[in-house]
């Protein structure tokens, strides 16, 4: 059963804290996706990766950076935490022109 | 404009309904059309995959594409309440991208 793994449901972090979010897939995917999904906004891509060491700026990449040091991790790091960046974050990995597989989402509230 | 423009809802029908969900876009480039369902506070997760124009039926579930009208749909026949959930169409083109477009997810609600 193919999965991407997401490190944490759900977290509480404090305005000015780096975190870390971890993703994990087992499906040897090349291609891994961080989104953030809000209300009214639907899916926005943060950042991409279509190999190990290599990233892409997505359309909301600000505030955000990625480190993808292997194939089957793609780590998401917020450097300085902030409330507009409370909000549901969801990992995705996929071959081209295929499936994209979702992590379950990790809900992250900045206070 | 969007890329792909698809209507938020909420839609709420009664059960048994049979569900029209839609999305346009606006890039002809797109050859790659999904659907995913998403549950809530769950990740999305792929209903329907099609490649270029035509039809696909799964079960309940009829995805069609139509190019030349830049329009896709997902059916839902004899919805039941665990049909409940966002919908999300999804395309990217054939070549040239790693990323897909999606659209901002329609809200179902089956009532029973």
């Amino acid at each position: 059963d193919v999965k991407v793994t997401q490190s944490s449901r759900y977290l509480v972090k404090r305005t000015g804290e780096k975190v870390f979010l971890e993703c994990v897939q087992d499906m040897d995917h090349e291609n891994m996706f961080w989104y953030r999904q809000d209300p009214g906004l639907g899916l926005r891509l943060i950042y991409f990766s279509y190999d190990v060491k290599m990233k892409e700026k997505g359309d909301i990449p600000e505030g955000y950076s990625v480190s993808r040091e292997k194939k089957e991790r793609f780590s998401l790091i917020l450097e300085s935490a902030s409330t507009n960046q409370t909000s549901m974050y969801l990992c995705a990995s996929y071959l081209q022109n295929t499936e994209a597989f979702f992590g379950q989402g990790t809900r992250l509230t900045v206070v | 404009q969007k890329e792909v423009e698809q209507d938020p809802g909420p839609l709420s029908v009664p059960e048994g309904a049979i569900v029209s969900l839609n999305c346009t876009y606006s890039n002809s480039a797109f050859q790659y059309f999904m659907w995913y369902r998403q549950y809530s506070r769950k990740g999305p997760e792929l209903l329907m995959y099609t490649y270029s124009s035509g039809n696909k039926e799964d079960g309940r579930f009829t995805a069609q594409v139509d190019k030349s009208s830049k329009y896709i749909s997902l059916f839902i026949r004899d919805s039941q309440p665990s049909d409940s959930a966002t919908y999300l169409c999804a395309m990217s083109p054939a070549s040239g991208t790693y990323k897909y477009i999606f659209g901002t997810g329609t809200r179902l609600k089956v009532l029973a």
